[in-house]
């Protein structure tokens, strides 16, 4: 069974800063991590993601991090922008193939 | 466009009332599930299927059932909802090989209010 944990309901960042949220998981069979980001009004949408053979994933303005001997990974966003503003959840994989576990997300706040 | 699609996206019903709401993909993705999102719980999984025909329980499943008999369609029936079953719900579907699970694709929402 697997939980993952985000301690940190909210963040409130200045516009241009770095965004750091934190995601720490329980079981360390499982070797692929997702992060989803989510709007109001709308669906959770993929955002980067992270295998245990790597400690470091990047995509533009993001970067995933994964220490595996913690159990946790965190999400960097440099610069912040307003847009960023969304709540975003940790997932990882649970039970069956393709079934995901996820966090109860933390709502970022850019501040412009 | 590649999408899921849900409906309705609100509804407002009494306790006891049978409901369903409906989820479509155009992907043809196997895999479909739904999830509640819920202040401080984040997303938990109600139900999913791996394939036409094969279902299963996820974290939540009291209340709920499912049906997939198309691979493009999965269903969420509430059969007696109660004011505890008043939620966001997702429908999220991903196909291929375990390398998709970047490409789980979610559906818009539907707020369901049990009064």
């Amino acid at each position: 069974d697997q939980q993952v944990k985000q301690n940190s309901p909210s963040l409130s960042v200045q516009e241009g800063r770095i965004s750091i949220l934190n995601c720490d998981y329980t079981n360390s069979m499982f070797d692929y991590f997702l992060w989803y980001k989510k709007y109001p009004a709308e669906g959770p949408t993929f955002l980067i993601s992270i295998s245990s053979i790597k400690d470091k994933n990047e995509d533009g303005r993001f970067t995933v991090f994964l220490n595996k001997s913690a159990k946790h990974l965190s999400l960097h966003i440099v610069p912040s922008q307003p847009g960023d503003s969304a709540v975003y959840f940790c997932a990882a994989p649970s039970g069956s193939a393709r079934q995901l576990t996820f966090g109860s997300g933390t709502q970022l706040t850019v501040l412009p | 466009e590649a999408q899921v699609t849900q409906n309705p996206r609100y509804l407002i019903t009494v306790t006891g009332k049978k409901l369903t709401v409906t989820c479509s993909q155009n992907m043809n993705h196997e895999y479909m599930s739904w999830y509640r999102q819920d202040p401080g719980l984040g997303l938990r999984q109600i139900y999913y299927s791996m394939n036409v025909e094969v279902t299963d329980k996820g974290d939540v499943p009291e209340g709920y059932k499912v049906s997939r008999k198309e691979k493009r369609n999965f269903p969420l029936i509430l059969e007696s909802p109660s004011p505890n079953q008043t939620s966001l719900y997702f429908c999220a579907s991903t196909g291929g090989e375990r390398s998709s699970y970047n490409e789980q694709f979610f559906g818009p929402g539907t707020r369901l209010t049990v009064l």
